[in-house]
């Protein structure tokens, strides 16, 4: 099975760096997604480590060590509009499935 | 590229009534497509996967009589919440995947389609 913990949440100012964690146990995956959600809307994609390393896309970085089980999301230069709930997934080797974490909400103060 | 739309964005249902959300990938064919449900402050839960012409499969716990879902083509999936009590009120999502997309595995998803029963 697939379990993803994520803390549950975090608050930044604005302007500033956060980054969010991601611990999981699989019984195997292709590599580790991260996806935002704003309330009540859909999850949209940020970022994807099918390696070990850091990933970069803009403000936005990623970062994945399989030999630790360990990943984490990092914002730069936080904007209100970063306000929303942050998930790390995995896809499953045999169906293709998304498993999501449990999820991190993000709050982004003046 | 690549969107999904799901219709309608939110739905209030009596209990006992049926209740059916569509699930359409606009410029791609959508050769599997995932329905996921998530409850307030929750993360997202994978109910089911349906491959385009094929029964769909659902996750542990999930009640396939309850939760209908049909793939019937590439650009539609329909789920259909028969006689639905108020603990199934969540927001319900969709994910496709499939031909005409850079990445044949990555998902992309729906809006989302509110549901709250009375």
């Amino acid at each position: 099975g697939q379990s993803l913990e994520q803390p549950s949440e975090v608050t930044a100012v604005e302007g500033a760096i956060v980054q969010i964690n991601c611990t999981y146990q699989t019984s195997g995956f292709y590599g580790l997604s991260w996806y935002q959600q704003h309330d009540g809307g859909a999850p949209t994609f940020l970022s994807y480590n099918a390696l070990d390393g850091l990933e970069e896309t803009g403000r936005f970085s990623s970062f994945l060590s399989r030999s630790d089980s360990y990943g984490y999301l990092l914002l730069q230069e936080l904007q209100m509009k970063d306000s929303a709930s942050y998930f790390c997934a995995v896809r499953d080797l045999g169906a293709n499935n998304l498993f999501f974490g449990t999820g991190t909400r993000l709050t982004v103060i003046p | 590229g690549a969107v999904v739309s799901q219709h309608p964005s939110w739905v209030i249902c009596k209990s006992g009534t049926s209740v059916k959300i569509e699930c359409r990938s606009l410029d791609f064919q959508a050769t599997t497509m995932f329905w996921y449900r998530q409850f307030p402050k929750q993360s997202l839960m994978l109910m089911a996967t349906s491959n385009e012409g094929s029964k769909a499969t659902y996750e542990q716990g999930v009640e396939k009589d309850k939760f209908l879902i049909n793939h019937a083509s590439l650009t539609l999936s329909t789920l259909t919440v028969t006689s639905a009590h108020p603990e199934d009120s969540s927001f319900y999502i969709c994910s496709a995947s499939g031909w005409g997309l850079a990445d044949l595995s990555e998902q992309f998803f729906g809006p989302g389609t509110r549901l709250t029963v009375l």
